[in-house]
């Protein structure tokens, strides 16, 4: 059971559009959801994250919206670049039990952006 | 400069035998992570070490192996019985903020 739901599964836009990838979340014992950004042939790195204490984050053109009524987060990604051409993972996670520090991903998004 | 090292990048191996993928890292984290990325699929969780002499399945651990007998090692063996074992594996590890996880740069496996 896919405990984090992710889409679109690719998106192309326009460079200067703002694409938007969206996930869910069922589990309300989450309380850390960051995104990851992963190039052809390379590890994810982190490239933000949010706790459900806040319903925005912003780090330089990149933004998080959290949703927590919803159970919902998404990425923004303000005047796209080429560069910014990669894959995009949500995941979601909790600070006690067991599992500390277990991530659970959305199946990722294939972001292209046009020049 | 401190980070996660996986050798080999490419590896290639004939159906039937065991082989074992290598995760180093000198960031002197405790906790250590094991997944296997095909496309579509995101990232699955094989195997998960939060200290060392210890570890736990994860979502898809039938058919590979780990030991955790140094901080700094974290060993995956891919056995005959994984029956798709064609795949990009990636190391992952953490440190005092449990979430933040960080990545090796993967080894792909190739079985033929």
């Amino acid at each position: 059971q896919q405990q984090v739901k992710q889409s679109p599964q690719s998106l192309i836009v326009q460079k200067g559009g703002i694409p938007i990838i969206n996930c869910a979340y069922e589990n309300t014992a989450f309380d850390y959801f960051p995104w990851y950004q992963q190039f052809p042939g390379k590890g994810p790195a982190l490239l933000i994250a949010i706790r459900p204490d806040v319903s925005e984050k912003k780090e330089g053109r990149f933004t998080i919206s959290f949703n927590k009524s919803a159970k919902q987060f998404s990425l923004h990604i303000m005047d796209s670049q080429p560069g910014d051409s990669a894959t995009y993972f949500c995941a979601a996670s909790r600070g006690r039990g067991s599992t500390l520090g277990r991530l659970y991903f959305g199946r990722g998004t294939q972001l292209t952006v046009w020049p | 400069d401190g980070g996660i090292t996986q050798s080999p990048k490419y590896l290639f191996r004939k159906e039937g035998q065991n082989v074992t993928l290598s995760c180093e890292q000198n960031l002197n984290h405790d906790a250590m992570y094991w997944y296997r990325q095909d496309p579509g699929q995101g990232l699955r969780l094989i195997y998960y070490s939060q200290i060392v002499n210890d570890f736990q399945k994860g979502d898809i651990a039938e058919g590979y192996s780990v030991s955790r007998e140094k901080k700094e090692s974290f060993p995956l063996t891919v056995t005959s019985a994984q029956k798709n074992p064609t795949a990009f594996y990636l190391c992952a590890s953490h440190g005092t903020s449990p979430s933040e996880q960080y990545f090796g740069p993967g080894t792909r496996l190739t079985v033929t």
